[in-house]
């Protein structure tokens, strides 16, 4: 199975900041990586689809890139509602597989 | 727009069967473009994909290695639902159990989660 690994697994910051999370696959999956977003007993939403696709209704101070390996997801400034835990999750090969996530907390 | 609906039980005894239905609306079961999965989250395993059922011109599953000896996934077409069937479950498979829609690779649409609790 393909693994994902996310950097790093916990991170503080504050309203404003610019944050980036970074998740690297464990061989190439060119751009089949997806970003959810996850609130306390809350399922996963969908933030970013095929790396850098932004879906249907997330705010565009999220962003993705990356190819290949090494993939970022990037908040350009928070907002109260972003505290959250945040996956990845690779869709190249069965069984697609998540990463173990980043926690952004309030600083 | 899609909503899936979970139920059932919330208490399974150890090496009894856990049963759990997704109710489709807004799309189909039978959709020859998307494909209907079971998703778990526990503290030990994070989250980790089951299985999936899915239609193109008849219907196929696809179980994860870990539970492939334990697991059924079924469609219903006459109710728009799916279910998932995990037999003689142990304390280890305590978890939040999903329903969700995988379309064009990526897991669009969830249910709103089942905690399922594994204990005599």
């Amino acid at each position: 199975d393909i693994q994902v690994t996310h950097s790093p697994s916990s991170l503080s910051a504050s309203v404003g900041d610019r944050v980036t999370i970074t998740c690297r696959a464990s061989q190439s999956i060119n751009n089949f990586l997806n970003w959810y977003q996850q609130k306390p007993g809350k399922a996963p939403n969908l933030l970013i689809y095929a790396a850098s696709s932004l879906q249907s209704g997330v705010p565009s101070r999220f962003s993705g890139s990356g190819s290949g390996t090494d993939f970022t997801l990037t908040i350009s400034s928070l907002q109260p509602e972003d505290f959250a835990t945040y996956y990845c999750q690779q869709s190249y090969s069965a069984p697609y597989t998540f990463g173990q996530g980043t926690k952004l907390e309030i600083k | 727009q899609v909503q899936l609906q979970q139920s059932g039980p919330g208490l399974v005894k150890p090496s009894q069967t856990l049963s759990l239905t997704c109710a489709i609306s807004g799309d189909s079961v039978s959709s020859n473009s998307v494909a209907w999965n079971w998703i778990r989250q526990s503290p030990s395993r994070g989250l980790e994909w089951l299985g999936r059922t899915y239609y193109r011109s008849k219907w196929y599953n696809d179980y994860a290695v870990s539970v492939k000896s334990r697991i059924i996934i079924n469609p219903d077409t006459s109710k728009n639902q799916f279910s998932l069937q995990l037999n003689s479950v142990t304390p280890e498979d305590t978890a939040v159990y999903y329903c969700a829609r995988l379309s064009s690779s990526c897991y669009d649409y969830w249910g709103q989660g089942n905690l399922v609790t594994v204990s005599s």
